[in-house]
């Protein structure tokens, strides 16, 4: 099975700063990892699939990059919507497919 | 408009039994594969079960396995998680989720909560 080892945990940020998470998997997993935005009692919506494509309707300040084992959100320009938990997700093989443990971003 | 709704969580007792459902509408459901992704009070998120378009695959994180079951009826556009033994820790909200191109989940529903308490 693949781990994800998503990090931080949590930062704390500013409106129109620059935020990087990042997420390394156990195991090679080409560029099967998704990034996912959850607000507290909502349910998690897609940001990026396969590591770096925007989603239709995910607003541009989002991007990702990485393949292998390693991998990066980064946010540009912080909202004030953009205070929220991300979380790493690959999908490679056969299940099981792992999150990472999230990534909390505070004012 | 593509939509996905749970239903049919609750509170039970230790070594109960819940049956969800996850009704969708919106897309050609018998193509997609489906999953159950589940996330404890104040924790992440972590993957349950998938079963694919045609029910020829499905699987299941080690944590439920022999106790959960996953199934679906296709030409009512459902999909079910039988849920047996429960344990406090099976305590959760439970969200169904397509997997869309790419392999993404793209898509979920908004969740039923699952409380397992004496």
């Amino acid at each position: 099975d693949t781990q994800m080892t998503q990090s931080p945990s949590s930062l704390s940020a500013s409106v129109g700063d620059r935020v990087t998470i990042t997420c390394r998997a156990s195991q090679n997993i080409r560029t099967y990892l998704s990034w996912f935005q959850q607000k507290p009692g909502k349910a998690p919506k897609l940001l990026i699939h396969t590591a770096s494509t925007l989603q239709k309707g995910a607003p541009s300040r989002f991007s990702g990059s990485g393949s292998g084992t390693d991998f990066t959100l980064t946010i540009n320009s912080l909202q004030p919507e953009d205070f929220a938990t991300y979380y790493c997700h690959e999908t490679h093989g056969t299940p099981p497919y792992t999150f990472g443990q999230g990534t909390k971003v505070e004012i | 408009e593509v939509e996905l709704v749970e239903s049919g969580g609750g509170l039970v007792k230790p070594g109960g039994s819940l049956r969800l459902s996850c009704e969708v509408s919106g897309f050609n459901f018998n193509t997609y594969t489906l999953n159950w992704v589940r996330q404890a009070p104040g924790k992440g998120l972590e993957w349950v079960s998938s079963i694919s378009g045609g029910n020829t695959y499905i699987y299941y994180v080690d944590s439920v396995k022999g106790r959960f079951t996953i199934s679906r009826d296709n030409p009512k556009n459902l999909m079910f998680l039988q849920m047996n033994s429960l344990r406090s820790e099976d305590t959760a909200i439970y969200y169904c989720a397509r997997t869309g191109g790419f392999r993404a989940f793209d898509i979920w529903g908004q969740g039923t909560k699952v409380t397992v308490s004496s």
